[in-house]
């Protein structure tokens, strides 16, 4: 499978600030995701990136809150915008390659924020 | 590193036994299903995954259960061993004209030695 990393791997932000997390792949994929997951919770889907247009947001995200960007097929970016303590979550990247094994999704190491 | 589901449901077995992870979906349209391992302060390994058209695939010590009927998920760990202990998450894939994957809650594993 593909080897994902995000940038960084943890950081702790003050209240009202903003941080744009980094997603690469070592190779060209078809699709990337992004998730949260607070504590003690499992994986909730934001958005979609997709390459060359805007992201796909689930029920509940805004692109105003959490802007997207994908520049290309093997790198994304998610900003936590004007944060609050309730955004204190782990943030992963997924990818899924639709030429290796369709529907499956790989996972980046994710970032953990702390949001004071 | 950071624990992770620390308020989910527990699975405590002794080194060598064999687990069993049970997972409820909610979809019936569902037509993809993933196990995913975690631990602690890493992202989600994938175990092993089961399509709709299947009931059972068996990979490297585990193998996935699926019964559509009631909408019931199974991962069987054989000999467990200290190294399997984690959260582990069943995922459900529904296209509906995108692709989503949807988590369930998760188990924690405890591997007693």
């Amino acid at each position: 499978s593909a080897v994902i990393s995000q940038k960084p791997s943890r950081d702790i932000c003050q209240r009202g600030t903003s941080l744009t997390i980094q997603c690469q792949v070592d190779s060209q994929v078809t699709m990337m995701f992004w998730y949260r997951q607070q504590p003690g919770q499992s994986l909730t889907l934001i958005a979609t990136a997709n390459q060359g247009s805007e992201a796909t947001y689930e029920s509940g995200f805004v692109i105003d809150k959490f802007p997207i960007s994908r520049p290309n097929l093997t790198f994304s970016t998610l900003t936590v915008s004007n944060m609050s303590p309730e955004d204190s979550s782990i943030y992963l990247c997924s990818v899924e390659d639709l030429v290796l094994r369709a529907d499956t999704q790989y996972f980046g190491p994710g970032t953990r924020l702390t949001v004071l | 590193g950071e624990s992770v589901g620390l308020h989910l449901p527990t699975l405590s077995v002794q080194e060598g036994d064999n687990s069993i992870i049970n997972c409820a979906y909610s979809n019936s349209a569902s037509d993809y299903f993933i196990w995913y391992k975690q631990e602690s302060g890493k992202g989600p390994q994938f175990i092993i995954d089961i399509r709709s058209n299947m009931d059972k695939r068996q990979g490297q010590r585990v193998t996935v259960l699926l019964n559509k009927t009631v909408k019931h998920l199974s991962l069987q760990i054989a000999a467990t061993q200290p190294g399997d202990s984690a959260v582990y998450f069943c995922a459900e894939n529904i296209y509906t004209g995108r692709r989503a994957l949807t988590f369930g809650s998760g188990t924690r594993l405890q591997v007693q030695p």
